[in-house]
């Protein structure tokens, strides 16, 4: 597809569980970043990859948060043990770092529910 | 936290052009201005970017103050389909520093 794709675009899950997120972005972009949004907030910056460099997870609210992307292209953002508090939309975002600026493309998110 | 401020919400008419101030007083010389919109249940759009001159495309109009210390975008003939929350953001070449503020949310009425 052209744009970035997420899966699943539910999930709902019980209190304890742990999840996996898929992002698939842009082919080409070499920036890969995943941002959460809580009912009627603006969005939260969780972690971001570029290339072969370290991602900056300066943003994963707690260790029960990570994230990998495999072969500079997929990405999966894991939480263990689900609390309740990790109810949102999770956002993932490419862009093509090289040029003069950095534009972000969206994903239309993963809605995660703990009950 | 943002480094730009704006308006909580705002309303339109519908077929009326939409301005959307932002303030960023603080910004860098190499920190362009963003602005990206989110309709309801759906990931954000870019919208436009500039980083000084005034910018213009199929969708919006960006006006940078001279001492780009403000912005404002404008939606030229807003339709109902414009509501949505809309995003400004203040960030450098590479845009790891993003952070969305709460927005202003804007309604176009009929």
């Amino acid at each position: 597809g052209a744009g970035v794709s997420q899966s699943p675009s539910n999930k709902v899950t019980e209190k304890g569980k742990d999840v996996e997120l898929r992002c698939d972005p842009i082919s080409g972009h070499t920036a890969l970043y995943w941002y959460r949004q809580s009912l009627g907030q603006g969005l939260e910056f969780l972690i971001y990859f570029q290339g072969n460099s370290a991602p900056d997870k300066s943003g994963l609210p707690s260790d029960r948060f990570s994230a990998e992307r495999t072969g500079g292209s997929v990405s999966t953002l894991t939480i263990q043990r689900t609390q309740q508090e990790d109810s949102a939309v999770y956002l993932c975002a490419s862009s093509w770092v090289g040029g003069t600026t950095d534009t972000q493309y969206f994903g239309p998110g993963t809605r995660l529910t703990v009950l | 936290d943002a480094k730009t401020t704006q308006p909580t919400s705002m309303d339109c008419a519908e077929g009326r052009a939409a301005n959307l101030p932002c303030n960023h007083s603080t910004i860098s010389g190499n920190e362009y201005v963003y602005w990206y919109r989110q309709i309801h249940s759906q990931g954000p759009q870019y919208i436009i970017h500039g980083l000084k001159n005034n910018e213009t495309n199929e969708m919006a109009s960006l006006i940078i103050t001279e001492d780009r210390k403000s912005s404002t975008l404008i939606l030229p003939h807003a339709t109902l389909r414009d509501t949505a929350v809309y995003y400004c953001i203040v960030a450098d070449n590479y845009g790891q520093n993003f952070v969305f503020g709460p927005g202003t949310r804007l309604s176009v009425l009929p």
